[in-house]
């Protein structure tokens, strides 16, 4: 079974610009959850889409958004970037997004903003 | 609210042992660990669920006290493929939707296992 898979899996943008990330999830996963990691602070919650649906949301500004397609892939944008945006994201997989799920990680994608 | 790891880092010597400490001020239904070496992707070590289970990896275990609201991460006897950081990821609530996808993880704890 293929594992997530993320692309690109690096990217170098300037500030102000807007910035699209892949995400493909294991088949047969159909919740697909977004994760901030910088430094010092972990992973940080995004979000999270089920059945195409946003289900959760963490705190970050409008600037970030993401999808979901009907075959579970994901994108998540990132507009008017800023220099704190620069950052890994990873996406994770799993069943259904249950509490007694484990999350399948993707490698990431590596944010720069200059 | 992101839970709180401790200690931030640890270095070991191979076959010593080491726990990790994962504590939120809210009420869990689980709590998931996860190792993440650098440059990779984390990787699913176990969940526990309220309850108190104590589920085990190769040499690796823990435990969650549902009272506290804390788990803990068991190295024991460690090897050099221990090395990597440690994240705890904490869920709320029980079975309704609301809680459900939204892990939240801790700072993450980094082991360093020398030879």
């Amino acid at each position: 079974k293929a594992g997530v898979t993320q692309t690109p899996r690096y990217l170098i943008k300037t500030r102000g610009q807007q910035v699209t990330l892949s995400c493909s999830p294991i088949s047969g996963h159909r919740s697909v959850s977004w994760y901030q990691q910088t430094p010092g602070q972990g992973l940080q919650f995004l979000f999270e889409y089920f059945s195409e649906t946003q289900r959760n949301k963490g705190n970050f500004p409008g600037r970030f958004s993401g999808r979901q397609f009907s075959n579970s892939r994901s994108e998540m944008n990132v507009s008017t970037l800023e220099l704190g945006d620069s950052a890994l994201y990873l996406c994770a997989s799993s069943l259904a997004g249950q509490p007694n799920e484990k999350l399948f990680f993707g490698s990431g994608t590596q944010l720069s903003v200059l | 609210q992101q839970p709180v790891q401790s200690p931030q880092a640890v270095i070991l010597r191979e076959g010593e042992d080491a726990v990790i400490n994962c504590s939120s001020s809210k009420a869990l239904y689980s709590v998931h660990w996860y190792r993440q070496k650098h440059g990779e992707a984390p990787v699913f070590l176990m969940i526990l669920l309220k309850g108190g289970e104590q589920k085990g990896h190769e040499k690796i275990s823990a435990s969650f006290n549902e009272k506290k609201q804390q788990s803990s991460l068991y190295l024991t006897a460690s090897q050099l493929s221990y090395s990597g950081t440690y994240f705890c990821g904490t869920e709320k609530g029980g079975m309704t939707t609301d809680s459900w996808g939204k892990l939240q993880f801790g700072a993450g704890t980094q082991v360093v296992v020398t030879p």
